[in-house]
């Protein structure tokens, strides 16, 4: 069983549209994050969530919308894509400030 | 930031040998946390310690914490080939809301 699973896996789109990214954890952990990773593999957090409530939404512009229907799932919507939105990303769960976050395997997403 | 900065950014050695590698950051924290990412993976958690701590064992790493001078170091003895990937350092502090913040990582590369 997959602990963190994240779709789709790849994503190509244009310009301007809207997409999102799904992510589930059956871990039972309490918080979620999403994290962007750029081409020289800086992992920046974008937003966290714990127990379906927003904890940390960093300076991510708000074409961006994250939504946690529960407590296993955080779903990533952005809106009018653009090349700059081009890069892996992260979904993550975690339980505790002492233990280890769980990743999924990335979603790349390149906009074009 | 309290982004952490590793050293060096890359890294390449014969199988056998050890391989260490340097956290850096800047503002006091409560923990730090040391990840594997595979190319083309999500990041994989290899150890936790806490400020309090100065040194952690797990198999084959070791990790150092020196909070006086604000860094930590990551040893792999007797590297294999399959250590080959990049490591990263995620330190948290409590002006964070215990948000782990990721470094720049180090891309280590093992020869068979």
């Amino acid at each position: 069983d997959t602990a963190v699973s994240q779709t789709p896996k790849y994503l190509v789109t244009q310009m301007g549209n809207d997409k999102s990214i799904k992510c589930e954890q059956n871990l039972g952990h309490d918080t979620m994050y999403w994290y962007k990773q750029d081409s020289k593999k800086f992992l920046k957090i974008m937003f966290s969530y714990n127990n379906k409530e927003l904890i940390i939404n960093e300076t991510v512009p708000n074409r961006f919308s994250p939504k946690s229907p529960d407590k296993a799932h955080l779903n990533l919507h952005i809106n009018s894509l653009e090349l700059g939105d081009s890069a892996v990303y992260f979904c993550a769960s975690s339980q505790g400030s002492l233990s280890g976050y769980t990743f999924g395997s990335g979603t790349r997403l390149t906009v074009v | 930031s309290q982004q952490g900065e590793e050293d060096p950014q890359a890294l390449s050695i014969q199988e056998g040998e050890n391989a260490t590698m340097n956290c850096s950051y800047k503002t006091s924290i409560n923990n730090l946390q040391w990840y594997r990412q595979n190319s083309g993976r999500g990041l994989v958690h290899l150890i936790l310690i806490r400020s309090n701590e100065r040194e952690k064992h797990s198999g084959r790493l070791r990790v150092t914490l020196d909070t006086s001078k604000k860094s930590s170091s990551l040893l792999i003895t007797a590297s294999r080939a399959a250590d080959t990937a990049s490591y990263f350092c995620a330190t948290d502090a409590s002006n964070t809301g215990n948000q782990f913040y990721f470094g720049t990582g180090t891309s280590l590369t093992v020869i068979p």
